[in-house]
């Protein structure tokens, strides 16, 4: 069965300090991953996605994450972080060989300081 | 480009009362997704449909619930007989093609008295 850990119910980070969101998952064959970044009463925002290829990922906003195979791992990365990053976080996973459906994480709240 | 939209963004219900949300794709999307996000969890997915057949309803959680797609775009989810337990937000998403990055819409905060 596919599943996805969000370890971290929260981060929180200082403004200009680099950020990372764990997200770990388990599928049977191949992923897809996806972050998708939720703002207060705002619907989820994609960010970015892991089809194939470059294990390092380029998203929205200057967020990158790096696929890890062998540690079944795709951690949202940014090297400078922003008070307006401040929201939460959720990773997902489709199975690549499964149906359409993504399977969510927990959520991870950033809050950045200023 | 306009985006996934959602009517009403609240419904607020009897228990045992009937309701219906609305969920109008991105134009020329076809495939068509609802999930469900309670407080503190992440969206759980309910069903998705291609074209205007549901192509995978296992995430239904029970008969209660039911979703149509008539003309392959907008979808409306029923619920019948709403018990507390169905408070939560209810999200669409749609997506160009099956398999396609999904976007969603605002959610509809469903909330059962």
């Amino acid at each position: 069965a596919q599943s996805v850990a969000q370890p971290e119910d929260q981060v929180n980070v200082a403004e200009g300090n680099p950020l990372t969101v764990k997200c770990t998952y388990s599928v049977s064959g191949n992923p897809y991953l996806f972050w998708y970044v939720q703002y207060p009463n705002r619907g989820l925002q994609f960010l970015l996605k892991y089809i194939t290829g470059d294990n390092l990922v380029k998203g929205s906003y200057g967020f990158e994450a790096e696929f890890n195979k062998s540690q079944t791992s795709f951690h949202l990365k940014k090297p400078s972080a922003l008070v307006s990053d401040s929201a939460l976080y959720f990773c997902a996973v489709r199975d690549r060989a499964g149906t359409y459906k993504y399977i969510f994480g927990t959520g991870t709240r950033l809050k950045v300081l200023a | 480009g306009a985006g996934v939209s959602q009517t009403p963004s609240n419904k607020v219900t009897e228990k045992g009362k009937y309701v219906e949300l609305r969920c109008d794709p991105i134009s020329g999307h076809t495939a068509l997704y609802w999930y469900r996000q309670s407080l503190g969890q992440g969206p759980e997915f309910l069903i998705y449909f291609q074209g205007t057949g549901a192509a995978d309803d296992s995430g239904l959680p029970n008969d209660r619930f039911f979703a149509v797609r008539p003309e392959g775009s907008v979808s409306t989810l029923k619920i019948q007989r709403t018990e507390r337990g169905d408070s939560a937000v209810y999200l669409c998403a749609s997506s160009l093609n099956s398999g396609d990055t999904q976007y969603f819409g605002p959610g509809t905060r469903l909330t059962v008295l």
